[in-house]
């Protein structure tokens, strides 16, 4: 079955970067777009952009752009997502998600992996 | 940015009632909302698309509508499984949007 599973938590200072893998399963990695989106504790869900696997190709929400980097490895189906200068309201959980449809952009996430908890204090 | 707003933010019901959660647009965006609903410590599920399309495997009684600016999640009759958090979100324009979720607890 399609399954995406993530890296482990993370605990980071401010001003630090944080990279988040997303290994995927059941399906032909290159063939979706892979998104990710984060949850503040407590909070709604916030896109953060996606990169299309077969290409490399990158969509940055404009709120991040500088500061996340997403890359891929198809060797091992997995995707990256690094955050650079850490801040405290960075605290999140950050989830990667398939988009729906092969080959194009939807926008509609399913599946969507277990999330990774990145706690960023001093 | 599109702000959606979601009405209410947390709603109190019975197993077996029917219950509908609203979620607004500041402007127009055709029939781009998808709906998904979050346990708690689990990753949000894809429920509907393009406003009233079922995801496959999702349960009939749950059902979307709405276009513009004003849509709708209906249950028809609330199940044990039900109780969850729902978010809507837009996507018709960058960046991509959510709701601020809708709370479903059991009365």
């Amino acid at each position: 079955q399609v399954q995406l599973v993530q890296s482990g938590a993370e605990v980071k200072k401010p001003g630090a970067s944080v990279k988040v893998s997303c290994k995927a399963s059941g399906y032909t990695f290159t063939g979706y777009y892979m998104h990710w989106v984060r949850q503040a504790p407590g909070q709604g869900l916030e896109w953060m952009g996606w990169i299309n696997p077969n290409s490399g190709g990158t969509n940055y929400a404009q709120k991040f752009q500088g500061r996340v980097t997403m890359t891929r490895d198809t060797s091992i189906s997995t995707a990256y997502m690094e955050l650079s200068r850490l801040r405290s309201d960075d605290t999140a959980v950050y989830y990667c998600a398939r988009d729906w449809i092969p080959t194009t952009v939807t926008y509609w996430f399913d599946p969507w992996g277990q999330g990774t908890l990145v706690t960023v204090s001093s | 940015d599109i702000q959606m707003t979601q009405s209410p933010s947390t709603l109190s019901a019975s197993v077996g009632d029917r219950v509908t959660i609203t979620c607004r647009a500041s402007q127009s965006i055709s029939s781009w909302l998808a709906w998904y609903q979050q346990k708690p410590g689990k990753a949000p599920k894809l429920l509907i698309y393009k406003a009233s399309s079922l995801e496959s495997g999702v349960p009939s009684r749950f059902s979307g509508s709405g276009s513009g600016t004003e849509f709708t999640l209906t249950i028809s009759s609330l199940q044990p499984d039900d109780f969850a958090t729902y978010y809507c979100q837009q996507y018709n324009s960058y960046p991509i949007t959510f709701g601020q979720g809708t709370r479903l607890e059991i009365k």
